[in-house]
């Protein structure tokens, strides 16, 4: 009964790689973010969709492409993978829409992706 | 540009003892602010939701404040218990940003039996 769950949960690979990270969320919400947690625990967000649009983009690298195929996904395909991309990747989802902003976060469990 | 602090980066207190954990923004024109509890290897778990309307929410042990002006929030953790002893991090919604949340680093809390 995971609200919001993401695999995998441990993810290593090499240099140069494409690899995706998959999240769905099974409690109705609008909308869905992906954040990075780096070495130093400290979050910030990289993307949002609210039923499937893209209304949050901020400055990552065009190598980080998400994918909401519907409302209850959010995928994260990452290509030609770095060193310095090694990091926790969180899903999250909330109720809220863009003219609702008082509605928790809920957060999945984390991937950690480590880039050798 | 939006900065959250949160203060101490670390502490440890022992079994039964009241604890606060601080939090500060520089912009106060915010939405709302959380505040979460993140285990070792789990995702984060929203303890507290305060709207820029309230002053305080509570749940349970926990009492957290708001005050706009200052730029200020605060945790308060009633009676401690090493089942608290994780880390609390504090995000703020900005009025500008959306639904776009700026986290702190968070206070890793040691709960000692």
């Amino acid at each position: 009964d995971t609200a919001v769950s993401q695999t995998p949960k441990y993810l290593v690979t090499q240099m140069g790689n494409d690899k995706s990270i998959k999240c769905e969320q099974n409690l109705g919400h609008d909308t869905m973010y992906w954040y990075k947690q780096d070495s130093k625990k400290f979050l910030k967000i990289m993307f949002s969709y609210n039923n499937k649009e893209l209304i949050i983009n901020e400055t990552v690298p065009n190598r980080f492409s998400p994918k909401s195929p519907d409302k209850a996904h959010l995928n994260l395909h990452i290509n030609s993978l770095e060193l310095g991309d090694s990091a926790v990747y969180f899903c999250a989802s909330s109720r809220k829409n863009p003219g609702s902003h008082n509605s928790p976060l809920h957060f999945g469990n984390g991937t950690r992706l480590t880039v050798t | 540009k939006q900065e959250v602090t949160q203060i101490p980066a670390a502490l440890s207190v022992p079994e039964g003892e009241n604890l606060v954990l601080n939090c500060s923004f520089t912009d106060s024109a915010i939405y709302n602010l959380q505040w979460f509890r993140q285990d070792p290897g789990k995702g984060l778990t929203s303890l507290l939701l305060i709207q820029s309307s309230q002053r305080e929410q509570t749940s349970g042990r926990l009492n957290a404040s708001l005050d706009k002006s200052s730029g200020r929030s605060t945790l308060y953790i009633a009676a401690s218990q090493p089942g608290d002893s994780a880390t609390y991090l504090c995000a703020v919604s900005l009025i500008t940003s959306g639904s776009r949340l700026t986290f702190g680093e968070g206070t890793q809390l040691t709960v000692n039996p």
